[in-house]
């Protein structure tokens, strides 16, 4: 079993819907989440931490739920520029593992 | 500023053949980070550095990979000899703070294909 494991994508959406993925983790002892960005063939990039009451940033919201190890991620009124790789993370002893990731495509 | 830099961008080699790749992490760093990433997967810790010692080898395949973070700063990853599962993305990530707090920066990562 894989540490950090998402849906499986891709998720093709039309502009202004909104997504919702999801993420579990199997160690407990994990200290701290975030969710990543990846472009098609470049590097990825940081997009949100994700704290335990839940935290907000524009059209994106991050939750998570230490007692199921669950990590989830919203996107509302999606934009064509969203369409990326989102990495799950968790950081371990210093440090970060990786989901395999969610390609989302937003189509016009 | 500069962020992480890493050359070359693209390397083809014949299997057996040696490789290596060279990371420039952001001036003040002092954690590296080797990662390597497969076509439709995320990236996987290979080796750890904080300041010159490698404090995290553990996923590395020490019969074939070696790396080395002379003075701290620079890093070396290189593999010998290269057999064809070896194709992949090797990213390079420097933090300033940790990752407890999430943020590595990444290189745009070095893409070897071995034939």
């Amino acid at each position: 079993r894989k540490e950090v494991e998402q849906d499986p994508g891709p998720f093709n959406v039309p502009e202004g819907a909104t997504v919702a993925f999801n993420c579990t983790y199997s160690n407990s002892a994990s200290q701290s989440f975030f969710w990543y960005r990846q472009d098609c063939r470049k590097e990825p990039k940081l997009l949100m931490s994700v704290y335990s009451s839940g935290n907000e940033d524009g059209r994106f919201t991050a939750q998570l739920n230490r007692a199921s190890q669950y990590i989830s991620l919203l996107i509302r009124d999606s934009k064509l520029s969203d369409s990326a790789t989102y990495l799950c993370v968790v950081s371990q002893g210093g440090k970060l593992i990786f989901g395999q990731g969610t390609e989302l495509s937003v189509k016009p | 500023e500069a962020g992480v830099v890493q050359s070359p961008r693209y390397k083809i080699i014949e299997k057996k053949q040696p490789v290596a790749f060279w990371c420039n992490p952001i001036s003040g760093h002092n954690t590296l980070y080797w990662y390597l990433q497969n076509l439709g997967q995320g990236p996987e810790l290979l080796i750890r550095y904080e300041n010159e010692e490698a404090v995290d080898d553990s996923q590395l395949p020490k019969d074939r990979f070696s790396a080395e973070r002379l003075k701290g700063v620079d890093s070396t990853l290189k593999i010998q000899p290269a057999e064809l599962g070896d194709s992949a993305v090797y990213l390079c990530a420097s933090s300033f703070r940790g990752a407890d707090t999430g943020e590595l920066f990444f290189g745009e990562g070095s893409r070897l294909t071995v034939l």
